[in-house]
């Protein structure tokens, strides 16, 4: 019963760097998410997709790229990392049949130094 | 796009009381939905809301779905020391069947004093 698992859980990243999220979900989900949090910021979203093979852009995209390359998987991925992109990142999905809403994973806190 | 305000932003209450938080939206939604993130880990699914004037209960927490479709409202009756965390209100439209994007408020920040 693991529903959405995110790794790595911690992260320390030096400007510069290129790092890759892991998401996985065993739910047989549609929809998958990458949002991130940011104290008085919320949740905004930066990439999603609508099925396999798909991805789109999110409010906050610029500086990652994504790819959902199986239907269980969807990597988040950032080429160079910027202290901008410091935050707690959460992987989503859903499965797009009525309103179930989304079941998140547990979240994965990156610093970039 | 679609915007939520969420408020208030933080609460500080002592063991007991009853709380109430709200969204209002600047378009209508047909589904409201209430999450719950505690310290650490990712927010999780309180109450769903299908139909205007809709009011849903699940345990101490009560939450309404507004006549206008442009809000909601979150009670949490008897507050305890565990309701500390991040309370979240999210609205959808959908079209169609699919219900791919929903729009997230900023969040009501919780504390509870035992």
């Amino acid at each position: 019963n693991a529903g959405v698992t995110q790794t790595p859980k911690f992260r320390v990243l030096k400007t510069g760097q290129s790092m890759t999220l892991l998401c996985a979900q065993d739910m047989n989900h549609e929809y998958m998410y990458w949002y991130r949090q940011d104290p008085g910021m919320g949740l905004r979203l930066i990439h999603y997709s609508v099925g396999e093979g798909t991805t789109a852009k999110g409010e906050v995209p610029d500086g990652y790229n994504v790819s959902r390359l199986k239907k269980q998987n969807f990597l988040l991925g950032l080429e160079s990392a910027a202290p901008s992109q410091t935050s707690v990142y959460f992987c989503a999905s859903s499965s797009g049949q009525g309103a179930d809403g989304y079941t998140f994973g547990s979240g994965t806190r990156l610093t970039v130094v | 796009g679609q915007q939520l305000n969420q408020s208030p932003q933080s609460m500080f209450i002592q063991e007991g009381e009853d709380v109430s938080m709200n969204c209002t939206s600047s378009s209508i939604f047909n589904t409201w939905l209430w999450y719950k993130q505690d310290p650490g880990e990712g927010p999780v699914l309180l109450i769903a809301l299908y139909k205007a004037g809709e009011l849903t209960s699940n345990g101490r927490l009560t939450a309404q779905f507004g006549i206008t479709r442009k809000d909601s409202f979150l009670n949490i009756s008897a507050s305890i020391p565990s309701d500390v965390g991040i309370y979240f209100c999210a609205g959808q439209f959908r079209r169609g069947g699919s219900n791919y994007k929903l729009t997230f408020g900023k969040g009501t920040l919780l504390t509870v004093n035992p």
